[in-house]
């Protein structure tokens, strides 16, 4: 069964920085692209960061990019979100997902495997 | 970036009801269309993907449709644990982007 688990989600003041972490079992992880996306009552859901399986290539949405970093360790299986200079409005559960790959032939960029999220609030 | 537009935002239907949701893209694109579904305080989960193929496990009540800009997903017969939010995400190009969601309300 697949699994993912996110933590590192807090409290935090602007201009401050969190770390995010994603805890995957039950796949082969470095065989899957993975991908943040956060979900604000306001905004929805948004697409944040995504990385390949081997780790050689990443990719930001505007909003973050220049201040937000994706990376992966696959010798533990852990997704990571690195985020700097951090503003009110990156205020959101933060979800660690899966991208199918294999459906594809390669990267899918849509998402078969959520985590339970992780909640980031930042205050001004 | 790609806009999706999803109606109507909520949607208030009865069990055993036939349901459809729309998505609109403001851009065409052939069938790069996923839908999920999200119920309160759980992480989305995936139905559909390329417009219109069921992904493992999810009922046959669900199925999608369309192409170019406006796609759908029917739900035949709905069941109680059918009422839930749905999004559509499309990933036709970066960045990847989702509608806005449509909430199916028990009437």
């Amino acid at each position: 069964e697949v699994q993912l688990l996110e933590s590192g989600g807090d409290l935090v003041q602007s201009g401050g920085s969190l770390r995010l972490s994603c805890a995957a079992s039950g796949f082969t992880f470095r065989s899957y692209a993975m991908s943040w996306v956060r979900q604000t009552p306001r905004k929805g859901l948004e697409w944040v960061a995504g990385i390949s399986g081997v780790g050689l290539g990443a990719t930001y949405a505007d909003s973050v990019r220049g201040r937000f970093t994706i990376s992966r360790d696959n010798s533990k299986n852990t997704l990571y979100l690195q985020m700097n200079s951090l503003r009110a409005e990156d205020t959101a559960m933060y979800y660690c997902a899966r991208d199918p790959g294999k459906q594809c032939g390669g990267d899918c960029h849509y998402f078969d495997d959520w985590g339970q999220g992780t909640l980031v609030t930042v205050s001004s | 970036d790609i806009q999706m537009t999803q109606s109507p935002s909520t949607l208030s239907a009865s069990v055993g009801d036939r349901v459809t949701l729309t998505c609109r893209a403001s851009q065409s694109f052939n069938s790069w269309l996923a839908w999920y579904q999200q119920k309160p305080g759980k992480a989305p989960k995936l139905l559909i993907y390329k417009a219109s193929n069921l992904q493992s496990g999810v009922p046959s009540r669900f199925s999608g449709s369309g192409s170019g800009t406006k796609f759908t997903l029917t739900i035949s017969s709905l069941q109680p644990d059918d009422f839930a939010s749905y999004y559509c995400q499309q990933y036709f190009s970066f960045p990847y982007t989702f509608g806005e969601g449509t909430k199916l309300e028990i009437k």
